[in-house]
């Protein structure tokens, strides 16, 4: 109950398209749902995050979309940069006490120009 | 800010040597975590601290692992005797304790067990 699954595996799309990215979580006490972009060589840093009382929020090029009763969140790149090209996580905790995150697995997103 | 600083960020050492990985969290960050990062399982978290206090060691995957926080700017986590199978980056984070307010991570400590 405590997974986070996240698909796909990897992804590629042409610059200046849409770039997506699917989670699905089961543990519906979850009500903290960030993403978190990692460069090679770096640690993961925090982009854009969202409580379940919003079904959308946006950042820059940046949004994300979260349906609670399908208990799925998503994260949409906009005009998707070459310097875009990173490993994307989401995940998922409860918003109060310390923040035990579960991270999905992973996303390698390339740009191609 | 300097961010979460980590040290050292590579460590090569034999099996059987024991290592300890440092971290220096954001001042003011109340909340600290230690994570391990594999191709094979992701991103995993060993371990959390609130106020320098240990809260959730359940993810630590032995004994061999151990974890401090003796006062609010450091902490450590050492693995004795290390294994191949411990080779890993193990990354440092913090946060404050604001709620909804996010986690920030060090850049990573790449550790290979020979």
């Amino acid at each position: 109950q405590q997974q986070v699954k996240q698909s796909p595996q990897s992804l590629i799309v042409q610059k200046g398209g849409i770039s997506i990215i699917n989670c699905a979580y089961e543990n519906t006490a979850f009500d903290y749902f960030p993403w978190y972009q990692q460069f090679p060589g770096k640690g993961p840093a925090l982009l854009i995050a969202i409580r379940p009382d919003v079904s959308e929020k946006k950042e820059g090029r940046f949004t994300i979309s979260f349906n609670k009763s399908a208990k799925q969140f998503s994260l949409h790149i906009m005009d998707s940069q070459p310097g875009d090209s990173a490993t994307y996580f989401c995940a998922a905790s409860k918003v109060q006490g310390a923040q035990k995150l579960v991270f999905g697995q992973g996303t390698r997103l390339t740009i191609n120009p | 800010d300097a961010g979460v600083i980590q040290s050292p960020r590579h460590e090569v050492t034999e099996m059987g040597q024991e290592v300890t990985l440092r971290c220096k969290p954001i001042s003011g960050h109340n909340s600290l975590f230690w994570y391990r990062q594999t191709m094979m399982r992701g991103l995993e978290l060993l371990i959390y601290f609130n106020n320098n206090v240990p809260i959730d060691d359940s993810g630590m995957p032995e004994d061999r692992f151990s974890a401090k926080m003796p006062n609010a700017s450091f902490s450590t986590l050492k693995i004795q005797p290390s294994e191949p199978r411990d080779s890993a980056v193990y990354f440092c984070a913090s946060r404050s304790g604001t709620s909804g307010s996010g986690q920030f991570f060090g850049p990573g400590t790449r550790l290979t067990v020979l």
